[in-house]
């Protein structure tokens, strides 16, 4: 079974700042997607960044890009100039490439905190 | 596009009452999934359906719990003589499945408190 580790559970970030999220994982599989989901006080999921794992190139979506290390099982979340808007749980998460249903597995988590 | 739409947001009972969520999809999309997220942790697959095919359940699933999809439009949630233990958010999510880039879009979840 696939894992997915968040070892930072609050992290906190300075207005304009950059901040990056650590997320690891355990597969066994050479097949799959990994992907950073927001979730803020609201509580709905919101997907942040998808990469998919036959991809070299590292993911970016404008503010938010990742650092994808296939080998070292590591995909961590770089946030560049942070924004007060920011500030919310964000959760990594895994798919296998196997199946066409998207059930992912989560990580535990972690809260980014945003100051003036 | 009104989004993914869940009901209620919150909901107490007592221990070994049963429960009912309702989850509302975005309109012409094909597939629904149910996640449970507990205090502290991700969410975790529950299920989900293909229209109004119920394709997979998770070993979460006990037998108290049952999920439809009528019409393949909204879909319910039913826990039957709840447990402390099923204290939880109750997240839906709706998805236009065309190619493998499928994209979820989650509801706001159901909270549920079991006394």
């Amino acid at each position: 079974a696939q894992t997915v580790t968040q070892s930072q559970p609050e992290m906190s970030v300075q207005e304009a700042e950059t901040v990056t999220l650590s997320c690891t994982y355990d597969t066994s599989e050479s097949d799959y997607y990994l992907f950073w989901y927001k979730q803020p006080p609201s509580r709905q999921m919101i997907l942040v960044i998808r990469q998919e794992a036959y991809k070299q190139q590292n993911a970016t979506e404008n503010r938010f890009s990742v650092n994808f290390q296939k080998a070292a099982k590591s995909f961590s979340l770089k946030i560049s100039d942070s924004q007060l808007g920011d500030a919310a749980m964000y959760f990594c998460a895994y798919r296998s490439a196997t199946g066409t249903a998207s059930k992912l597995t989560f990580g535990t988590g972690t809260r980014l905190q945003v100051t003036l | 596009d009104t989004g993914v739409s869940q009901d209620p947001r919150h909901k107490i009972t007592k221990r070994g009452q049963n429960v009912t969520f309702r989850c509302d999809p975005i309109s012409e999309h094909n597939r629904l999934y149910w996640y449970r997220q507990t205090l502290g942790q991700g969410p975790e697959f529950l299920t989900y359906f293909q229209n109004e095919a119920q394709l997979e359940k998770s070993r979460l699933l006990s037998d108290r719990f049952s999920a439809e999809r009528p019409k393949g439009s909204f879909s319910t949630l039913e826990i039957q003589r709840t447990e402390q233990g099923d204290s939880a958010m109750y997240l839906c999510a709706s998805s236009l499945r065309v190619t493998t880039n499928e994209k979820l879009f989650f509801g706001s979840g159901t909270q549920l408190s079991v006394l």
